[in-house]
């Protein structure tokens, strides 16, 4: 079955305190990427990835950081995490024809 | 550059009722689009694809959309509603090309009324 997995689901954590959303897929997609969700404004791309190795950035790029040293994995970091980042972050593979794959979405509240 | 409006952040149907959402995209070149939805705490699934098949693309759970390149819309519908088509909706566009970025559109949040 084609999957995308994130972790954690939920996180509360406090400003500044690091913290690492993994994810996994298992279709050897090339292509992955993150995106945050906000009420009213959709889903807007933070990076991406071409394949391993190469990362790049996308509309919201500011205060993430992601790596790609397996196909399989692309885990988002924030290094020092705000307030404004408390949102609804989605890792996504994407094959061929542009088809997106979601994982099931991580919960991020900062304080 | 890509781009996509949703009319309508929220729509309301009665239960058996069509289910109309509407979605226009611009785009320089031929596009693919998509609707996903979104149920409540899940992440996003597809619904349907058009990528310059047929006009009229049909989906999951009897829903359709209709790709008008004279009107630059890909309106989404559904005859009948039914309450577990309660969700959010997003339409999205990408460059006819595989792995080119996909923008998505701000969503419809669609409720149905018993």
């Amino acid at each position: 079955e084609a999957q995308v997995t994130q972790n954690p689901r939920y996180l509360i954590t406090v400003t500044g305190k690091k913290l690492t959303v993994t994810c996994s897929q298992n279709m050897n997609h090339e292509y992955m990427s993150w995106y945050r969700q906000d009420p009213g404004l959709g889903l807007r791309q933070i990076y991406y990835s071409m394949n391993v190795e190469v990362t790049d950035k996308g509309d919201v790029p500011e205060g993430y950081k992601v790596s790609r040293k397996e196909k399989r994995n692309f885990p988002l970091i924030l290094e020092s995490p705000s307030p404004n980042q408390t949102s609804l972050y989605f890792c996504a593979s994407q094959g061929a024809g542009n088809t997106i794959y979601f994982g099931e979405g991580s919960w991020l509240t900062v304080v | 550059a890509q781009s996509v409006t949703q009319l309508g952040s929220h729509v309301s149907v009665s239960e058996g009722a069509l289910v109309l959402l509407r979605c226009n995209y611009s785009s320089s070149v031929p596009p693919y689009l998509f609707w996903y939805v979104q149920y409540p705490n899940q992440g996003l699934q597809l619904l349907l694809k058009y990528t310059s098949a047929a006009t009229l693309v049909k989906g999951i759970n009897g829903f359709e959309a209709e790709f008008k390149k004279s009107e630059t819309s890909f309106h989404l519908t559904k005859p009948s509603a039914h309450m577990s088509d309660a969700a959010e909706y997003f339409c999205a566009v990408s460059e006819g090309t595989s792995y080119d970025k996909v923008i998505f559109g701000p969503g419809t949040s669609l409720s149905v009324i018993p």
